[in-house]
């Protein structure tokens, strides 16, 4: 049981340039989420997903993309790449609503 | 709209003594409440949670925090800090809208332990 996982761990992009963050989880949870973090601001949601098929957006979803076609994996799409999206961004699932969420180890992403 | 405010974003204890971590919310909707730590270099673990059930909620290593609606605090406790309680805290309140996924966290206040 691994849990939440996410790949990669750190990535340098270049202003433009386009990537997908994974997120996987094993414990057959409906609902996962997209979070960045920030120092000094704490945690903040970007997408969410209740369910296959259902998305929608949090707090920051602007120059974030989602889809989710399978119950196990939520893989958050940048666009085009700001320097303002530099941060650490972690995915989190739970079996239900106001339930506790597990979170993935993080993916540091840097834009230059 | 939910809000939490951390007081502090770095406490510092001795080995031994008590750990106070603040957090005060605001919520339109009877809130659920929620502690969490994150290790350095490590996603977030969760400490406890109120879901309305008792006042005092106790977590895992020791912790923990007492609902207060008068005065809209969910305060993090620990009797006697230990080394390994060294981590960064964040408090998240949540309610019952956008399918129970409006978890909105505090700053975070990062706790260190002094031999």
């Amino acid at each position: 049981n691994a849990g939440v996982t996410q790949t990669p761990k750190f990535q340098v992009l270049k202003t433009g340039q386009s990537m997908t963050l994974q997120c996987a989880q094993d414990m057959n949870h409906e609902y996962m989420s997209w979070y960045r973090q920030d120092p000094g601001m704490g945690l903040r949601l970007i997408h969410y997903s209740v369910g296959a098929g259902i998305t929608d957006q949090g707090e920051v979803p602007n120059g974030y993309n989602v889809s989710r076609s399978t119950t196990e994996d939520f893989p958050l799409r940048l666009l085009s790449a700001a320097p303002s999206q530099t941060s650490v961004y972690f995915c989190a699932s739970s079996p239900g609503p106001l339930e506790t969420q597990y979170f993935g180890p993080g993916t540091r992403l840097l834009v230059l | 709209a939910q809000s939490v405010t951390q007081l502090g974003s770095h406490v510092s204890v001795s080995e031994g003594a008590l750990v106070l971590l603040r957090c005060n919310y605001s919520s339109s909707v009877p809130p659920y409440l929620f502690w969490y730590v994150q290790y350095p270099n490590q996603g977030l673990q969760l400490l406890l949670k109120y879901t309305s059930a008792a006042t005092l909620v106790k977590g895992i290593n020791g912790f923990e925090a007492e609902f207060k609606k008068s005065e809209t605090s969910f305060h993090l406790t620990k009797p006697s800090a230990h080394m390994s309680d060294a981590a960064e805290y964040f408090c998240a309140v949540s309610g019952a809208d956008n399918y129970g996924q409006n978890f909105v966290f505090g700053p975070g206040t990062r706790l260190s332990v002094l031999p």
